[in-house]
């Protein structure tokens, strides 16, 4: 079982590009998450979906959209890139619906924005 | 809204010293506390888990209690290695509505041989 897997590893956009940042799980769990981590503000949460079909914003979401294509996949997308959106982003998932759930993590995406 | 404190970093300390890392937190009810560890270049794994008051988790040598009347869930080990080398995150998820975790900032520990 490959786990989460997010792609791509690595990104460099020039301000004003876009681009979709893609996360998938074979852990049949329901609730999927992604976050940003900067330097010294610990992790932020985007956007969530706590099922297949609902999408709610977190507490940065300004800039991003995102799409729950189907219970393996959650998509991050940044329609116009800012160089505030420079981070490394994580997508997580858990099996949703009890506040004892683990989160599990992809390995993150680097993204540079010029 | 619910939060966590976690002491700042890094820690720096040799091989075999004993580690606490400061967690605090503030929620109503009683949430469900974590520590996750993040080794370079990875995502975040949980590391242990209590989800009732005085519960203790515990796992590779690091352990945390529940404290409920100190609002805390403070992290130590024993012996630290070099392997331990890494940033320690504590959350809390809350009892009630999305389950949603909050995270403290991190806390980068460093073990020199």
């Amino acid at each position: 079982n490959a786990g989460v897997t997010q792609t791509p590893k690595f990104q460099v956009l020039k301000t004003g590009q876009s681009m979709t940042l893609q996360c998938a799980q074979d852990m049949n769990h329901n609730s999927m998450y992604w976050y940003r981590q900067d330097p010294g503000m610990g992790l932020r949460l985007i956007y969530y979906s706590a099922s297949e079909g609902t999408t709610d914003k977190g507490e940065v979401p300004n800039g991003y959209n995102v799409s729950r294509l189907n219970k393996r996949e959650f998509s991050l997308r940044l329609e116009s890139a800012a160089p505030s959106q420079t981070s490394v982003y994580f997508c997580a998932t858990s099996g949703g619906g009890r506040p004892t759930d683990t989160q599990y993590f992809g390995p993150g995406t680097r993204l540079t924005v010029l | 809204g619910d939060s966590v404190t976690q002491m700042e970093g890094p820690v720096t300390l040799s091989e075999e010293a004993f580690l606490t890392i400061n967690c605090t937190y503030t929620a109503t009810g009683y949430p469900s506390l974590f520590w996750y560890v993040q080794y370079p270049g990875e995502g975040l794994q949980l590391l242990l888990k209590a989800t009732k008051a005085d519960d203790k988790g515990s796992n590779k040598g690091f352990e945390a209690t529940y404290r409920k009347e100190t609002t805390s869930f403070h992290l130590e080990k024993g012996s630290v290695q070099v392997s331990d080398s890494a940033v320690y995150f504590c959350a809390l998820a809350p009892p009630g509505g999305s389950y949603i975790p909050t995270f403290g900032r991190g806390t980068s520990l460093i073990v020199h041989p």
